[in-house]
């Protein structure tokens, strides 16, 4: 069953602007992650952010959590025609295995 | 670290046969390995977790005697599609919880997926 839900469904910004993808769960989780798929290929983790941590910054990426509204937020800034992809947030609890989001297509405009 | 690969990467193949997915974990140890299966331009829906030594765990309506899952080492976990119809055509990935080390035990290392045709 889906966990999590991204929004927007799809994106389409110029290089150089921000990207700002947004995820909300429903249940208690240990930590919350967000992975990039390239068309056609596996997916690659990002980052992973837990419940009790608020933001976490890799690069040019800058991840919020808020626990009490259950959702989480990716920001990708000075963005690239690399960073085409789809984004999806994951939940984990404990040894049980990830739950994907349906995922943000982001196009990255040259 | 923390490398899964697949193989094979694309198969194609006729209605009603089997066909065999390895998912290796090639720098790591993995007693826990998943199978997802993904549409077009959707989310990945989880299909079973493969335990080392032990019976895989299938998610509700994925049929166990169709999908065969083997996890004989702490290395490899091998997906069967037996008796493969095109419906089940898909991109499969797998897999693998990271090594007991901080976040990456709590992480998952994917391979880069194999896309099934069955004709």
């Amino acid at each position: 069953s889906q966990q999590g839900e991204e929004d927007p469904q799809a994106l389409s910004i110029q290089e150089g602007e921000n990207a700002t993808m947004n995820c909300s769960y429903k249940t208690s989780i240990n930590n919350l992650q967000w992975y990039r798929q390239n068309s056609g290929r596996g997916l690659v983790h990002l980052i992973l952010i837990r419940s009790n941590e608020r933001e976490k910054h890799s690069g040019r990426l800058r991840v919020t959590l808020d626990t009490s509204k259950k959702s989480s937020s990716l920001l990708i800034t000075a963005s690239r025609a690399a960073d085409t992809a789809s984004y999806f947030c994951a939940t984990g609890s404990g040894n049980t295995p990830l739950v994907f989001g349906k995922g943000t297509r982001l196009s990255v405009i040259a | 670290g923390a490398v899964v690969s697949q193989h094979p990467s694309r198969v194609i193949c006729k209605s009603g046969t089997s066909v065999k997915i390895e998912c290796r974990s090639l720098d790591f140890q993995a007693t826990t390995m998943f199978w997802y299966r993904q549409f077009p331009k959707q989310s990945l829906m989880l299909m079973a977790t493969s335990n080392e030594g032990s019976k895989a765990t299938y998610e509700q309506g994925v049929e166990k005697d169709k999908f065969l899952i083997n996890h004989a080492s702490l290395t490899l976990s091998t997906l069967t599609v037996t008796s493969a119809h095109p419906e089940d055509s898909s991109f499969y990935i797998c897999s693998a919880r990271g090594p007991p080390s901080g976040d990456l035990q709590e992480t998952q290392y994917f391979g880069p997926g194999t896309r099934l045709l069955v004709l």
